[in-house]
């Protein structure tokens, strides 16, 4: 029973779409994350979400909307796609959000913008 | 700026010996560091994690050396197996902060254990 998924694995569109990553946690933790993996491996935060409130927007454009309709849940919709946007999008969770806390990461969605 | 750096991107160890990883970090508020291993098409797995307040933290065939001075922690696998073959990503807290959103990654290191 996989503790974080996400759905799709691949997503492959044109610029100017719009695209909805999915992501569901059944370990019962409070906070989630969406992570962006870009050609460099570079790995960063772009959003938190504890217990359905955002608490971190790393700078990230607001073409990117996440939505927590539970604690269990948070998905990331992403407006009029562009060709930078093309990169691998992790979602995790921890317990409560604090440091220190050990992450748990979904496998993975892999965005191709054409 | 890339305040957690692993700067080899690659390593080749052969079955049986000890795999060495290392990771750099710049920013001297980082106290807490985590060791992930990530598989093709999956996402990362914790494998090992160290406080500041410790130089050294063993799991099994893993082990956490962690140098405040040199800002210097390196991740020692022995024996290697073949099953290790991964790439390891070292990350960090700065535990001041109070939350985990500001774990802070490296770019990862693909290790290749050989028969």
């Amino acid at each position: 029973d996989t503790a974080v998924s996400q759905t799709p694995k691949y997503l492959v569109t044109q610029m100017g779409n719009d695209k909805s990553i999915k992501c569901e946690q059944n370990l019962g933790h409070d906070t989630m994350y969406w992570y962006k993996q870009d050609s460099k491996k570079f790995l960063k935060i772009m959003f938190s979400y504890n217990n359905k409130e955002l608490i971190i927007n790393e700078t990230v454009p607001n073409r990117f909307s996440p939505k927590s309709p539970d604690k269990a849940h948070l998905n990331l919709h992403i407006n009029s796609l562009e060709l930078g946007d093309s990169a691998v999008y992790f979602c995790a969770s921890s317990l409560q959000g604090r440091a220190n806390e050990k992450l748990f990461f979904g496998s993975g969605t892999q965005l191709s913008v054409l | 700026d890339q305040q957690v750096k692993q700067n080899s991107p690659s390593l080749s160890v052969q079955e049986g010996r000890i795999s060495i990883l290392n990771c750099d970090y710049t920013n001297s508020m980082f106290d807490y560091f985590l060791w992930y291993k990530k598989y093709p098409a999956e996402g990362p797995t914790f494998l090992i994690s160290i406080s500041s307040i410790k130089d050294k933290n063993e799991d099994g065939r893993f082990t956490v050396f962690l140098n405040k001075s040199a800002k210097h922690l390196s991740l020692h696998i022995v024996p290697s197996q073949p099953g290790d073959s991964a790439v390891y990503f070292c990350a960090a807290y700065a535990t001041f902060t109070g939350t985990a959103s500001k774990l802070t990654f490296g770019t990862g290191t693909r290790l290749q254990v050989t028969l």
